[in-house]
């Protein structure tokens, strides 16, 4: 199993413009979720979804959009960046919400200039 | 202060020494999980421990669970310079997502 890949590793933006960032996992989780990881504050949930056809907000969601149409990818859409979303972006997965282990992405290093 | 807060921020400690790091956190949860993040990388599961167990362990790992400080500790046994990493708790507050604290940065010393 690959586990949960994401691409890409690394990406530059300049102010304004989209992108997406790919997520997929080969495990058949049910629950997905993204997460922005910046220096001192750990990580901070952006999106989730707990199945195909479902998401929902986290803690942090402004700017950007997900959408789950397979069990297996979770992309999330950055609609017009901004340097405030320079961070490191992970995806994880776990078979169900809450009670299990999360299954991290290598991550990718996004800077917005 | 968050949710789940991790004590100290850094620490260094020389190979073969124990490594003991705390998390406190605010709300009451149902679980408490520990991970390990290497330099550049994702996060790696450690433990999770549920909020009615008190102590886990997984080979040199030792996590205990105080509900009613609402606080955890992970204890590291006999150290090595692979366990250098930053380490993370995260709780489920009142059984929602999990959040994650800060971190604390682990260096261990050959």
């Amino acid at each position: 199993n690959a586990g949960v890949t994401q691409t890409p590793k690394f990406q530059v933006l300049k102010t304004g413009q989209s992108m997406t960032l790919q997520c997929a996992q080969d495990m058949n989780h049910e629950y997905m979720s993204w997460y922005r990881q910046d220096p001192g504050m750990g990580l901070r949930l952006i999106h989730y979804s707990v199945g195909a056809g479902i998401t929902d907000q986290g803690e942090v969601p402004n700017g950007y959009n997900v959408s789950r149409s397979t069990t297996e990818d979770f992309p999330l859409r950055l609609l017009s960046a901004a340097p405030s979303q320079t961070s490191v972006y992970f995806c994880a997965s776990s078979y169900s919400f809450g009670t299990d282990t999360q299954y991290f992405g290598p991550g990718t290093r996004l800077t917005v200039l | 202060s968050q949710q789940g807060e991790e004590d100290p921020q850094a620490l260094s400690i020389q190979e073969g020494e124990n490594a003991t790091m705390n998390c406190s956190y605010k709300t009451s949860i149902n679980n408490l999980q520990w991970y390990r993040q290497n330099s550049g990388r994702g996060l790696v599961h450690l433990i999770l421990i549920r909020s009615n167990e008190r102590e886990k362990h997984s080979g040199r790992l030792r996590v205990t669970l105080d509900t009613s400080k609402k606080s955890s500790s992970l204890l590291i046994t006999a150290s090595r310079a692979a366990d250098t990493a930053s380490y993370f708790c995260a709780t489920d507050p009142y059984g929602q997502n999990f959040v994650f604290g800060p971190g604390t940065r682990l260096s261990v010393l050959p």
